[in-house]
């Protein structure tokens, strides 16, 4: 079946305390992107890779750390967590970065709620 | 960067009614639009999308409408169901997937 699956699901942790949300695809897609979603501010993108070894930063990247260094994986890495990166994270993925459309859909995985206290 | 603002932040509508959302952008450049679903604890779900190119798609129930000119599309929704309340989510980017930018959301409510 494909999809996108990210682990944990659910993560209560405290401040500073390094952590990493996995992610991970099956449909050979080159494109992957993390996003974090907050009440009342949609979904914004925290960074995102076009390909093995190149990854950029999105709109809110500060505090977080990503790697590609292999195509199924885009690992979320927070080196020193803190209360105000409590959020539902999402990772997606999809073929290409270059062009949207339908047959270009991106998918979105289950999505992990981390708590910082 | 983009801005894309997203009305009304919440949309409560009877069934059979039909529901309008409406998004504006800033960047000229942006030339793709697509419109996510959300139900309640679920991930977001692309339903219609659309490209610079067309002033209007249609799928089924829904419809998405463009005018470049001035910088808004709008998510028309027909015939509303129960099923259709969810949080939809419209979206701008100019380099596909890469700058694709956000609203804040739309709480859709259809009672029976």
């Amino acid at each position: 079946e494909a999809q996108v699956t990210q682990n944990p699901r659910y993560l209560i942790t405290v401040t500073g305390k390094k952590l990493t949300v996995t992610c991970s695809q099956n449909m050979n897609h080159e494109y992957m992107s993390w996003y974090r979603q907050d009440p009342g501010l949609g979904l914004r993108q925290i960074y995102y890779s076009m390909n093995v070894e190149v990854t950029d930063k999105g709109d809110v990247p500060e505090g977080y750390k990503v790697s590609r260094k292999e195509k199924r994986n885009f690992p979320l890495i927070l080196e020193s967590p803190s209360p105000n990166q409590t959020s539902l994270y999402f990772c997606a993925s999809t073929t290409s970065w270059f062009s949207g459309s339908r047959d270009n859909e991106q998918f979105f995985g289950p999505g992990t709620r981390l708590t910082v206290l | 960067g983009e801005n894309v603002e997203q009305h009304p932040s919440t949309l409560s509508v009877q069934e059979g009614d039909s529901a309008v959302i409406k998004c504006t952008y800033s960047d000229s450049a942006s030339n793709y639009f697509p419109w996510y679903k959300q139900e309640l604890g679920k991930r977001p779900q692309l339903i219609i999308d659309i490209r610079s190119n067309v002033g209007e798609k249609k799928d089924q129930r829904i419809a998405v409408t463009l005018n470049k000119t001035a910088k808004h599309f709008s998510l028309h929704i027909t015939e509303t169901q129960p099923e259709d309340s969810a949080v939809y989510f419209c979206a701008a980017s100019m380099k596909g997937y890469s700058t694709l930018t956000f609203g804040k959301g739309t709480m859709l409510l259809v009672s029976p």
